[in-house]
């Protein structure tokens, strides 16, 4: 079946620290995948993503590329700020369907 | 545009009693989801809805629980009777119609903490 895993966190960084989280996941066929990301207090919303494979999903510094060889979809960041501070979440969905399949979450403190 | 609402913001209950979370999705949206978060099992889907007809409901957890969506701007979930176990954040999200947007998107509501005693 279809799944999402995540590093676990917290993650905790310094402010202009480089990020990085990692997300591998399992699907048939060629599902999109997403990055989520949920503020205290907040649903989640949609940070970026990529429908096919070598795609780039890029929003607010972050950066995430369509890894089909190594399954993986990982986040990133060049210089994080204590704003980012959240809890971040990889999600895939199949071509054709309507389930969306999140990760875990990974929480990061940025600090200041 | 208000976004997903969802009502009440929190809802702490006893044991037994019967809980009503509600659900107004964004308009124009044909597609609601309900989730459940827990510490423990992180997000979950509880069941979605096209157009107020329940597509999938295989991760509603047991008979206790029951969804309606009786129009486009409304959805109900309902948990009688209310276990400690049901405690979590419940979230509401909506999609676009393949005819108007992205369908991958979805739209979450701020959530509504239930606490059950």
């Amino acid at each position: 079946g279809n799944s999402v895993t995540q590093m676990e966190g917290p993650v905790t960084l310094s402010e202009e620290a480089f990020l990085t989280i990692n997300c591998t996941y399992t699907a048939t066929g060629y599902p999109s995948l997403f990055w989520y990301v949920q503020y205290p207090g907040e649903g989640l919303q949609l940070l970026l993503k990529a429908t096919k494979a070598d795609d780039k999903g890029s929003n607010k510094g972050f950066e995430a590329t369509y890894r089909k060889e190594t399954t993986s979809f990982h986040l990133e960041k060049g210089s994080v700020q204590v704003s980012d501070s959240a809890v971040y979440f990889c999600a895939l969905r199949n071509t054709g369907g309507f389930k969306t399949i999140f990760g875990a979450g990974t929480r990061l403190f940025v600090k200041a | 545009d208000a976004g997903v609402i969802q009502s009440p913001r929190h809802e702490v209950t006893e044991m037994g009693q019967e809980v009503t979370l509600r659900c107004k999705p964004i308009s124009g949206h044909d597609y609601l989801f309900w989730y459940r978060q827990t510490m423990m099992r992180g997000l979950e889907l509880l069941i979605y809805f096209n157009n107020n007809v329940p597509i999938d409901d295989s991760g509603m957890p047991e008979d206790r629980f029951s969804a309606k969506m009786p129009n486009a701007s409304f959805s109900t979930l309902k948990i009688q009777p209310s276990e400690p176990r049901d405690s979590a954040v419940y979230f509401c999200a909506s999609s676009p119609a393949r005819r108007t947007g992205s369908t991958d998107t979805q739209y979450f509501g701020p959530g509504t903490r239930l606490t059950v005693l």
